[in-house]
């Protein structure tokens, strides 16, 4: 079985730029999260989506907006790109929105100039 | 969620059995504790989790104490391959959002 699948995995964007990154979860899974990690740093909630509904939400900006498909894909979007914005961003989905036990792709690693 | 404590930094020879640590004296009765590793530029693999008794997995053991206040993962024979930064987390009861520290950095040498 496929597991969790991003694109793009790089991706190089100038400031004031939008970008959007999409998200597949493990077939069967109807929770996806998306995490932000910077150069040294653990990653950092962003969001997290369940049948289609926001259920959480990271202390991160409005510029950062994400949607969940009825398929389950999901896709995490940034405007006004900011060069703190340069991260690894990791998708992760799970059978279930109360367990803790996540599956997390390889990433899309944004550069901001 | 919990906040927990780790070391560091660890190093562990190849073949011989790597113990990592994890503090999280303030976790609730409810809460599990759950054990992540990130291999360099690779996205956070899941390894086990547990609430009170001991786990074990095809990829490693978890020991957690009596009184749930600490817990120690196990990789019985560290291999080169294991070398990854290691976290310890214990989310809040009925939520999925993990918080991840900045981890156990363990270092496998031959």
């Amino acid at each position: 079985d496929a597991g969790v699948t991003q694109s793009p995995t790089h991706l190089i964007k100038t400031r004031g730029q939008h970008v959007t990154l999409r998200c597949s979860p493990i077939s069967g899974h109807k929770s996806v999260s998306w995490y932000q990690q910077v150069l040294g740093q653990g990653p950092q909630f962003i969001f997290q989506y369940y049948e289609k509904e926001e259920r959480g939400r990271g202390n991160f900006p409005d510029r950062f907006s994400a949607r969940q498909f009825p398929n389950y894909s999901s896709e995490l979007n940034v405007n006004a790109l900011l060069l703190g914005d340069s991260a690894l961003y990791l998708c992760a989905s799970s059978a279930a929105p109360y367990t803790g036990e996540l599956f997390f792709g390889e990433g899309s690693r944004l550069t901001v100039l | 969620d919990a906040k927990t404590t780790q070391p560091t930094s660890m190093d562990c020879a190849e073949g011989r059995a790597a113990n990592l640590p994890c503090n999280h004296s303030t976790i609730s009765g409810n809460e599990y504790v759950y054990w992540y590793r990130q291999i360099h530029s690779q996205g956070p693999q899941y390894i086990i989790h547990g609430l009170k008794n001991n786990e074990t997995n095809e990829m490693a053991s978890l020991i957690i104490t009596e009184d749930r206040k600490s817990s120690t993962l196990i990789l019985p024979h560290a291999t080169l391959r294991d070398t990854a930064v290691y976290y310890c987390i214990a989310p809040e009861a009925g939520y999925s959002t993990l918080t991840f520290g900045k981890g156990t950095m363990l270092l496998v040498s031959p």
